[in-house]
């Protein structure tokens, strides 16, 4: 069965500083990993996907992930954080070969300081 | 292209009432899931319809259901409504409900029971 984990519910940096949101998963094969933002009272929205193709994927809003097998790791890293990037951040998994269901991570929480 | 829409936006019940929510994916979308989330459980999966067909199912009880017209607009109901149900409930669409593809959330519907 596939599951993910986020550690940390809540990252906090300082605006400009490396933002760096860990994201785990556990599945019989490489899935399909996904990263959705949520800003307060909208809907979540995807940033990224890894979908076998390369390893580091580049998603919007300056974002990008590593899929490392090895790790079994998709960490969501931005080099300079904004104020803007303050929101709920959440990893989604969906196993090859599996049913539709996706998994969510619980989420992380975003603080970007002044 | 318009974005996924869903209505009402707020909504607030007793215990034992029951409620319909209503989405509307992106014209020439066809698989429209719909999501839980709350504070302690996160965003759960609750069931994903595909041409008016309901084609995977989380784990949630038979008050939770749901229902997908020719237009592949969608509807859920929860009856018989308890405390517990009180949540920000997501519809999201996709074009073919493929693992691997980007699903488009809507703003949410935010049921609050007393």
């Amino acid at each position: 069965a596939q599951s993910v984990t986020q550690l940390g519910s809540h990252v906090s940096v300082s605006e400009g500083a490396l933002v760096l949101l860990r994201c785990n998963y556990s599945s019989s094969v490489p899935p399909y990993l996904f990263w959705y933002v949520q800003y307060p009272n909208q809907g979540l929205q995807l940033l990224l996907k890894y979908t076998s193709a390369a390893t580091l994927v580049k998603g919007i809003n300056g974002f990008e992930a590593e899929f490392k097998k090895s790790e079994t790791s998709f960490h969501l890293t931005k080099p300079s954080a904004h104020m803007s990037d303050a929101a709920e951040y959440f990893c989604a998994v969906s196993e090859r070969g599996g049913s539709y269901i996706p998994t969510f991570g619980r989420g992380t929480s975003l603080i970007v300081h002044p | 292209k318009a974005g996924v829409t869903q209505t009402p936006r707020y909504l607030i019940k007793t215990r034992g009432q029951q409620v319909t929510l209503s989405c509307s994916p992106i014209s020439g979308h066809r698989s429209v899931s719909w999501y839980q989330q709350t504070p302690g459980q996160g965003l759960q999966f609750l069931f994903e319809y595909f041409s008016e067909t309901q084609r995977n199912k989380g784990n949630f009880p038979g008050r939770f259901s749901g229902r997908q017209f020719s237009n592949s607009r969608s509807e859920m109901n929860v009856s018989t409504l308890e405390l517990g149900d009180s949540a920000l409930y997501l519809c999201a669409s996709s074009l073919g409900g493929q693992l691997q593809e980007t699903q488009y959330f809507g703003p949410g519907t935010r049921l609050l029971v007393l």
